[in-house]
């Protein structure tokens, strides 16, 4: 079945460090999204990429690194500078060119102990 | 910059009774709307979408109704279950015939259905 994995499900980064969340999917959409949920909130866009080694920043990009090396992959670097990462993380994926909405995957919650 | 809202942020019914969602949105441009829902620690699922060519479309148990006019989308879910309790999202697409579809979500209403 194709669908989209995020992993992983739970993760926990201390003071400093870089933590990298990963996206993988197996639509052969061209288009990948990173957001943001926080606790009663909507998702407001970190990164997205239309093609592959090409990305564009969102709303929030401030703190957060992305890579496209692959059509299915589409990982987030959560780096030390983003001062407030713990959040719900949902990558998503889609067609180019028209409308079909987004697929999402099941999440990452991040939480800095 | 464009936003989309809803009205409620919470919306408790009995289990059985019809269920409606409000969502205002401001860009008149958009074209495509969508509506999810999403359960506790997952990832957001469709429910169902609506070009701006039409004014209601219908799906199982859900109907979605667009108003152009006043730039408002609601959500109907007929005979609401226990599993449809969760945070249902409205979000919209501006017309685009290239590139990425950049959705913008709405806050969110939780539906809670009670036994």
């Amino acid at each position: 079945d194709g669908g989209i994995t995020q992993s992983p499900k739970y993760l926990f980064r201390k003071e400093g460090q870089n933590v990298t969340l990963s996206c993988e999917q197996n639509l052969n959409h061209d288009a990948m999204y990173w957001y943001r949920q926080d606790p009663g909130q909507g998702l407001r866009l970190i990164y997205y990429s239309q093609i592959v080694n090409d990305f564009q920043k969102g709303d929030i990009a401030e703190g957060y690194s992305v890579s496209r090396e692959k059509k299915e992959s589409f990982p987030l670097t959560v780096t030390s500078a983003q001062k407030n990462p713990t959040a719900f993380y949902l990558c998503a994926s889609s067609i180019i060119g028209g409308h079909d909405g987004y697929t999402f995957g099941s999440g990452t919650r991040l939480t800095v102990v | 910059g464009e936003s989309v809202g809803l009205h409620l942020p919470t919306l408790s019914v009995q289990e059985g009774d019809n269920s409606i969602i409000n969502c205002a949105y401001s860009n008149s441009a958009s074209d495509y709307f969508i509506w999810y829902k999403q359960e506790s620690g997952k990832g957001p699922q469709f429910i169902i979408d609506i070009r701006s060519n039409m004014d209601k479309r219908q799906g199982q148990r859900v109907t979605v109704l667009l108003n152009k006019t006043v730039k408002h989308l609601s959500l109907q879910i007929a005979a609401t279950q226990p599993g449809d309790s969760a945070v249902y999202f409205c979000a919209e697409s501006p017309k685009s015939f290239q590139g990425a579809q950049k959705l913008v979500f709405g806050q969110g209403t939780r539906l809670t259905i009670n036994p």
